[in-house]
Formats: structure tokens, sequence, C-alpha cells
């Protein structure tokens, strides 16, 4: 089925771990953006892309990397993990123009000890 | 991209319509409005979206209003299962409007 698909759905990391959030879509969307969430809380933005090469930060960027080598592939990178990043985080996709809406994967929920 | 206001939460009875309203008094001219939701820790869904004229699909309609500042996700005959999040967006997806910001939403408990 088409949609986007995020690995892993679960995962628990040590504090000042690394590890990457794999995020892939097979729609040929060039928009693809990483949001997480916290308890209760609405989707705060962390990055985006709007093709493959370019990247930008969204309101919550700070230790997260990403890039976009493919059009398909959006990973996101924790850098050294910290519990505040202990959330759910989803991944979106949409086309650059045009009018439709974000496709979003069902979620990493991560949690950071 | 314009901000949207959205009560935090809302009660509808099962069987009746549910109103979500949506203020978004600052919406560009070339910005649509989008609502989606959210089942429990599950993906948001898009529902639908709108520039200025009504729309209706499957899903819901969307009625904005004609000054386009503020607008009304209807959901005819509300079940069990539209209880959710409902979010609220404004976005200008032909010129870009990438940076995306999803407030907190409406909680809509729909009871028996």
């Amino acid at each position: 089925n088409a949609g986007v698909t995020q690995t892993p759905k679960f995962q628990v990391l040590k504090t000042g771990q690394s590890m990457t959030l794999q995020c892939a879509q097979d729609m040929n969307h060039e928009y693809m953006s990483w949001y997480r969430q916290d308890p209760g809380m609405g989707l705060r933005l962390i990055h985006y892309s709007v093709g493959a090469g370019i990247t930008d930060q969204g309101e919550v960027p700070n230790g997260y990397n990403v890039s976009r080598s493919t059009t398909e592939d959006f990973p996101l990178r924790l850098l050294s993990a910290a519990p505040s990043q202990t959330s759910v985080y989803f991944c979106a996709s949409s086309q650059s123009r045009g009018v439709d809406g974000y496709t979003f994967g069902s979620g990493t929920r991560l949690t950071v000890v | 991209d314009a901000k949207t206001t959205q009560p935090p939460s809302m009660d509808c009875a099962e069987g009746r319509a549910a109103n979500l309203p949506c203020n978004h008094s600052t919406i560009s001219g070339n910005e649509y409005v989008y609502w989606y939701r959210q089942i429990h820790s599950q993906g948001p869904q898009y529902i639908i979206h709108g520039l200025k004229n009504n729309e209706t699909n499957e899903m819901a309609s969307l009625i904005i209003t004609e000054d386009r500042k503020s607008s009304t996700l209807i959901l005819p005959h509300a079940t069990l299962r539209d209880t959710a999040v409902y979010y609220c967006i404004v976005r200008a997806p032909n010129t870009g409007g990438f940076k995306t910001i999803f407030g907190a939403g409406t909680r809509l408990f729909v009871k028996a």
C-alpha cells in the first residue's frame, strides 16, 4: 500500500546514545517533514524538506539532524539523546505544489532513559 | 503560515452533528484551510480542505465564512469512532507554506 513508512515503531535509548529514525514514502512526494508530539500536546515541526538535497529547520530543531539524499527517504538523526527527547515522532509527506493534504506515518514512540 | 485558534475540547452525542469551529483571522488570500484528525496515538489523518467555497466529502463538510476568517468542520452523524483530536491549519500549498504549524487542536468526545 502506498504511504509513509516509519521505522522502528518503538525504541528505548540511553541518555547520550545516538540513533536514526527512518521515514520512507512511495508516492513521489517532494515535501517531507518530521514532527514530535509530547503527551497531551499538539504536533511541533522539527525539520522539513522540499526536495532531495534541500532541508530547513522547523520550530524545534535543536538536537536533531536531517538529510535528504533521495526523494523517497528522510531520516531523522538524534545526535546525543536526552530525556527531553522522549516523544512520539511523526513523519509526513505531500506534493510541494498542488493542494493535497499531508500523509502521515504511524509514528515512532521513543523513550530516552 | 497563519495561526489558528480552536476550542480545547467539545462534546457531542452519538448520531448528532458535530460542529467544530476554527478561527483564522489572519489568513492570507492564497492560504487554504485544512482539517486533520488524530485518533488516540495514531498518525494524523487528512479530512478535508477548502479555499473559500464550502466543501463536502465522504468524511465531513467544511463551511468557510465569506470573509474567510473562520471555518467550521461538520461531522453530520458523529459516531463513537469519531472521538479524536481535530486540527485546523492554514497553508499556502502552491507557493510554499512548508513550515506548517499544528496547534493543540480540539479534543472531540462523542458520547453514547
